[in-house]
């Protein structure tokens, strides 16, 4: 079975930086999975594709303080230099034939 | 510029049925699958259904699958979502989100929804 785990949230303050962290199970330690954006009262935005090697590849217009890594089956997204539109849920998603999980999705709170 | 505009949702009964559409613009629609995502009020994203980008091979989840089917018109740029037998847990804003390639992945572009509420 196909599981994602995330924490329900997170806080940093204005300037700083903050880290996701995407748990795949351990079947599906190798997978590579998408973070999605979503402000409050707004539909989703695509940020990237995170590979098991920690590459990624970014959504049309995503500022570059938004980046991905990887270490295990752990999937990291990292923002630096908030600004308070980046509060909002961030969710990870990832896929196999037939199938597309998503994580509960972490609420970042930019104090 | 990709967009995605849902419609068709309002309020209905539970055991009835209700067509949603998405009308796509800004990219070649019949090269991409395309997906159902929705978000139950105060909850997060699930997964409802992933179409071919050639209409031939459809997925559901688990919750979904044998009530909504999803089918697409390459001709008219238009993904639907037919779902019938609706039940009260199936309240929800409805996304159409745009798939990343062949095979399909994950969404990388959304629709703003529409919402769907049954209820008596």
């Amino acid at each position: 079975q196909l599981v994602l785990t995330q924490s329900p949230s997170a806080s940093a303050s204005l300037g700083a930086s903050v880290k996701l962290t995407c748990t795949l199970n351990s079947r599906h330690s190798d997978y590579a999975i998408a973070w999605h954006q979503q402000q409050p009262e707004k539909g989703p935005r695509f940020l990237m594709k995170v590979n098991s090697d920690g590459s990624h590849i970014k959504g049309d217009g995503i500022p570059d303080r938004f980046s991905g890594s990887s270490s295990g089956a752990e999937r990291y997204l990292i923002i630096s230099s908030l600004q308070s539109d980046d509060e909002a849920d961030y969710y990870c998603q990832t896929w196999d034939t037939g199938i597309h999980v998503f994580g509960s999705g972490t609420k970042v709170t930019v104090l | 510029q990709v967009q995605l505009v849902e419609s068709g949702g309002g309020m209905v009964q539970p055991e009835r049925s209700l067509r949603l559409s998405c009308a796509a613009t800004g990219f070649v629609f019949s090269r991409y699958g395309m997906h159902w995502v929705r978000q139950a009020p105060g909850k997060g994203l699930e997964w409802v259904a992933v179409i071919s980008f050639d209409g031939t091979t459809k997925y559901y989840s688990g919750s979904v699958r044998g009530r909504f089917t999803v089918s697409r018109d390459n001709s008219e740029n238009t993904l639907f979502l037919q779902m019938s037998s609706l039940r009260p847990e199936d309240t929800a804003v409805y996304y159409c989100a745009k798939d990343w390639g062949v095979p399909a992945a994950f969404p990388d572009y959304w629709g703003q929804g529409t919402l769907v509420t049954v209820s008596s």
